[in-house]
């Protein structure tokens, strides 16, 4: 079956400009996870979904990020007024349950780049 | 909350040899630790998990083992390959929380 897929693939902006990032997570998956991983560094984890649910959002870097999840299934990643501090490799991963001990699949990441 | 430290940054061995990635965390309540291997651009991909009940599991050629006393757990690699050069990531969770990253080990494998 489908693995994680995010869109795009890539993604260049100017500065200032609005991003919208796309996951659409395995069919059936609840759980939902958003990461950031600058380049050469780790897992930056970022927020996650139960159902279209996100209980913790202290883990966005600022209050220009949000991200949504509707219908259990997609989510998007939305960075307001971007600046170049926000250039990195965005992951999705899910999981059929939010429960740890269940796997996350990754999907391949969106490329952003801030000019 | 939980803080995992992984060690070291980057390792480079013959191909052959052994290589061994090293993580403590902080949470005593921590009881799953799985690790992630990311190839060149990819996501990371599950390749071993641990649960606490158990203090070593083996799977071919790759180990993970577990010290809760110490809070520390390790992989291991033996009769290392080209294919395993990638990007090693350890996590811990008390099981109901997000999983928490270490920085993650790049592995070279020299053949």
């Amino acid at each position: 079956g489908a693995g994680v897929s995010q869109s795009p693939s890539n993604k260049v902006t100017e500065k200032g400009k609005d991003v919208e990032l796309r996951c659409d997570p395995i069919s059936g998956h609840t759980a939902l996870y958003w990461y950031r991983q600058s380049l050469g560094q780790g897992l930056e984890f970022l927020i996650y979904f139960q159902g279209n649910s996100a209980p913790d959002k202290s883990g966005l870097p600022s209050d220009r990020f949000s991200a949504e999840r509707t219908g259990g299934s997609v989510s998007t990643l939305t960075i307001q007024r971007t600046q170049q501090e926000d250039s990195a490799v965005y992951l999705c991963a899910s999981s059929l349950e939010l429960a740890a001990y269940n796997e996350q699949f990754f999907g391949p990441g969106t490329r952003l780049t801030v000019l | 909350g939980e803080n995992v430290e992984q060690h070291p940054s980057t390792l480079s061995v013959q191909e052959g040899d052994s290589a061994v990635i090293k993580c403590t965390y902080s949470d005593s309540a921590s009881n799953y630790f799985p690790w992630y291997k990311q190839e060149l651009g990819k996501g990371p991909q599950l390749i071993i998990d641990i649960r606490s009940n158990v203090g070593e599991k083996k799977d071919q050629r790759i180990a993970v083992t577990l010290n809760k006393t110490a809070k520390h757990f390790s992989l291991h690699i033996t009769e290392t390959q080209p294919e395993d050069s990638a990007v090693y990531f350890c996590a811990a969770s008390e099981g109901n929380t997000p999983l928490v990253f270490g920085k993650g080990t790049r592995l070279s494998v020299i053949a």
